[in-house]
């Protein structure tokens, strides 16, 4: 089952913050961020494996909270560079404690950011 | 750089054609997927292989199957296309395990 992305769609003025958030109803093993530019290929942002693990890219950062089975992208400052749709993917945890990097990703938020 | 190549940006085919689009990488990368992005959707995973003649199905493989025989190339078939199967095609790579994936540029299928 897909992963739930909320909201579908947000439009910010550059400077501003956004939080993207990403709902599982499974337990996750891990759950990963990608940025995809109209016309282009998806382009990886970051991977979180463990519960409570938050990661930083420039000021793009995330959370994973394992208990909830969610987690969240912070854009901070927002540029004109950040416009585009963002996914998370998810990879549930099996029962062998394998991971195959095999991804069920969200519909995606849009993001647009005017100037 | 990791580099993906796919063997088409875009592709026009009849229904009931066999259709076959490759994917190539060339960073010795273990696992190989094919996704399919229809709008609103996001990306749903149709094959992924984790090593040479492995295949696992993913989300959404009903009407299409794969061929891993060398590491670097992972084929996507489409047995017997239809006008649903008309979609964005993408293929990714990842090293091992969960690790980044790499996506190439796509193929734009249209069957008619």
């Amino acid at each position: 089952q897909q992963p739930v992305q909320s909201p579908q769609a947000v439009i910010l003025r550059e400077g501003e913050d956004a939080v993207i958030n990403c709902s599982s109803s499974k337990a996750l093993y891990s759950v990963h961020w990608y940025r995809q530019k109209h016309g282009e290929a998806p382009v990886f942002l970051m991977i979180l494996l463990k519960g409570g693990e938050q990661k930083g890219h420039e000021k793009i950062s995330a959370s994973f909270n394992e208990k909830k089975q969610q987690s969240s992208l912070y854009l901070t400052a927002s540029q004109l560079s950040y416009s585009g749709t963002y996914f998370c993917g998810t990879e549930g945890r099996n029962a062998g404690g394998t991971s195959y990097g095999k991804l069920t990703f969200g519909q995606g938020t849009i993001l647009t950011v005017h100037p | 750089d990791v580099k993906v190549t796919q063997s088409s940006r875009y592709l026009v085919k009849r229904t009931g054609e066999k259709v076959f689009l490759e994917c190539v990488q060339d960073m010795d990368h273990e696992n190989m997927f094919w996704y399919r992005q229809d709008p609103g959707l996001g990306l749903r995973l149709i094959y992924f292989s984790y090593d040479v003649k492995m295949k696992e199905k993913g989300d959404i493989p009903e009407g299409y199957s794969v061929s891993r025989e060398k590491k670097e190339r992972f084929s996507l078939i489409l047995e017997s296309a239809s006008t649903n199967q008309t979609s964005m095609y993408l293929c990714a790579s990842s090293l091992r395990g969960p690790d980044e994936q790499y996506f190439g540029p796509g193929t734009r299928l249209t069957v008619t």
